[in-house]
């Protein structure tokens, strides 16, 4: 198994422009989240799903878009980029189970380190 | 959410046990006790995770007050790669939806 892949590792951008980040994990987990890591800090959620076709958001979602169209892929729109985005963004997955799901454990991806200026 | 206190740093000498302590007084009954680390430029990683009863694993244990409000991650012997940031989270919900702090950042020295 690859586990949970990000793509792309670096990326800089222009204030305004919009892009896209991808994750895929191929360990048919139901859960999914994206969390973003700002220097020196923790990191804090921004949205999550629970299976294919139902997302919601975190702690901090303003101005990022997502959906989950398949169990593998959620992918990360950033509308328009602003410096405050600034950050190292995280994919994770992880298994939904049958009992008390937070139980279970989260699968990192290797994070997108992403620049805007 | 409950939230944890941790101390920021801790240092350790190598192939010496090391103790990570977390404070979580809020914590509710049906809260899990969760611990990652993140080494320099990864993503993070599990280590253990339980309820009540202390836990082992092949990375670490778990110790986990009686009355729950407070935990220890034992690192049995500490080496130069569990140089990393632990992070003790405690949540319900889905496991979606976990509350990172800052963590304790872990030297640990030759």
């Amino acid at each position: 198994n690859a586990g949970v892949t990000q793509t792309p590792k670096f990326q800089v951008l222009k204030t305004g422009q919009s892009m896209t980040l991808q994750c895929a994990q191929d360990m048919n987990h139901e859960y999914m989240s994206w969390y973003r890591q700002d220097p020196g800090m923790g990191l804090r959620l921004i949205h999550y799903s629970v299976g294919a076709g139902i997302t919601d958001q975190g702690e901090v979602p303003n101005g990022y878009n997502v959906s989950r169209s398949t169990t593998e892929d959620f992918p990360l729109r950033l509308l328009s980029a602003a410096p405050s985005q600034t950050s190292v963004y995280f994919c994770a997955s992880s298994y939904s189970g049958t009992g008390f799901s937070s139980s279970y454990e989260q699968y990192f991806g290797p994070g997108t380190r992403l620049t805007v200026t | 959410d409950a939230k944890t206190t941790q101390p920021n740093s801790m240092e350790s000498n190598e192939e010496e046990p090391v103790h990570l302590p977390c404070n979580h007084s809020t914590i509710s009954g049906t809260d899990y006790i969760h611990w990652y680390r993140q080494l320099p430029s990864q993503g993070p990683e599990y280590v253990i995770h339980g309820l009540t009863s202390n836990v082992n694993n092949r990375m670490a244990s778990l110790a986990i007050a009686e009355d729950r409000k407070s935990s220890t991650l034992i690192l049995h012997r500490a080496t130069l790669r569990d140089a990393a940031v632990y992070y003790c989270i405690t949540d319900t919900g889905t496991a979606s939806k976990l509350t990172f702090g800052t963590g304790t950042r872990l030297q640990v020295t030759l």
